[in-house]
C-alpha cells in the first residue's frame, strides 16, 4: 500500500464552522506533513510531525490545529477560517522526517470557505 | 531560508517537441527532488538527485544535478500529451523535514 488517503475530497464550510481534515497512511512512514496549495502556486508547508511529535509549525494561524493521534493518522482541525484560507490542503508522508526523503502526497482536500 | 528558483514559469510545446525546466539555488543543495502535478491532481514524486553531476533517466525524462550542486534540470524528449502538468523541483529546507518547492513550470502540449 503506497497510498496516502485524505478525506474529505471536497469541503465547503462557513466562517463559523468547525471541521476536520483527515489523513491516513499505512506505509510505516514516521513523518507526516500538511501543506497548503493555492491555485498556480507550489505547496507551502504548514506542519511537520516526526515520530508523532510536532517538529515544525511554519507560523500557521491558530485557527489551524494539527493532531497526530498515532503514526498512521494525521488530522487538521479547522475553526473560524477566513475566505482566503480556501485552498487545496495536501497531506504527505515520508519514511523519516529528514530532508531529502521522498514524500508521498495524498489527493488533497479542496476547501472552500464561504 | 533556502530558496530554489525555477524557470520558465510556463512552457507551451507542440507534441513531439522537447521540453526543459531549470531549477537554481544560490546555495549548495545536499539533494534535489522533482515532482509532477497533473491538472487537478496532487504532486507525485519523480526522482531524487544527490550526487554532484548526477544524471538519471526515466524513459523520456532526463534529470541532471549540476557539478556545484546548485542547479538541476529536467528534460523531456519528444513530449506527449500525457506529459502535461506542473513540474516542481524541491530542495531541502533549513530544518530537517522542510522541503522548499520551486514555483514550478507548467507544461502544456498541443496535439
Amino acid at each position: 500500500d503506497t497510498e496516502v488517503t485524505q478525506t474529505p475530497k471536497h469541503l465547503v464550510m462557513g466562517m463559523t464552522n468547525k471541521k476536520s481534515l483527515k489523513c491516513e497512511q499505512h506505509m510505516g512512514h514516521r513523518a507526516m506533513y500538511w501543506y497548503k496549495q493555492k491555485a498556480k502556486k507550489p505547496p507551502e508547508l504548514m506542519f511537520v510531525y516526526s515520530y508523532e511529535k510536532l517538529s515544525i509549525n511554519e507560523s500557521v494561524p491558530s485557527r489551524f490545529s494539527p493532531e497526530c493521534p498515532n503514526s498512521s493518522l494525521l488530522n487538521l482541525h479547522l475553526h473560524a477560517l477566513q475566505p482566503e484560507d480556501s485552498a487545496l490542503y495536501l497531506c504527505a508522508s515520508s519514511r523519516t522526517g529528514g530532508s531529502g526523503t521522498e514524500a508521498f502526497f495524498g489527493q488533497g482536500t479542496r476547501l472552500t470557505v464561504v | 531560508g533556502q530558496q530554489v528558483m525555477q524557470i520558465p514559469q510556463y512552457q507551451h510545446v507542440q507534441e513531439g517537441e522537447d521540453f526543459t525546466t531549470y531549477c537554481n539555488s544560490s546555495t549548495t543543495l545536499s539533494n534535489i527532488q522533482w515532482y509532477k502535478q497533473r491538472p487537478g491532481g496532487h504532486p507525485v514524486f519523480l526522482i531524487q538527485l544527490v550526487k554532484s553531476g548526477e544524471v538519471k533517466k526515466q524513459k523520456r525524462l532526463t534529470f541532471q544535478f549540476g557539478e556545484a550542486k546548485k542547479n538541476s534540470s529536467l528534460h523531456i524528449t519528444a513530449t506527449q500529451t500525457t506529459d502535461v502538468g506542473t513540474y516542481f523541483c524541491a530542495g531541502p529546507g533549513t530544518n530537517a523535514g522542510k522541503s522548499t518547492f520551486g514555483d514550478g513550470t507548467t507544461l502544456t502540449v498541443k496535439p
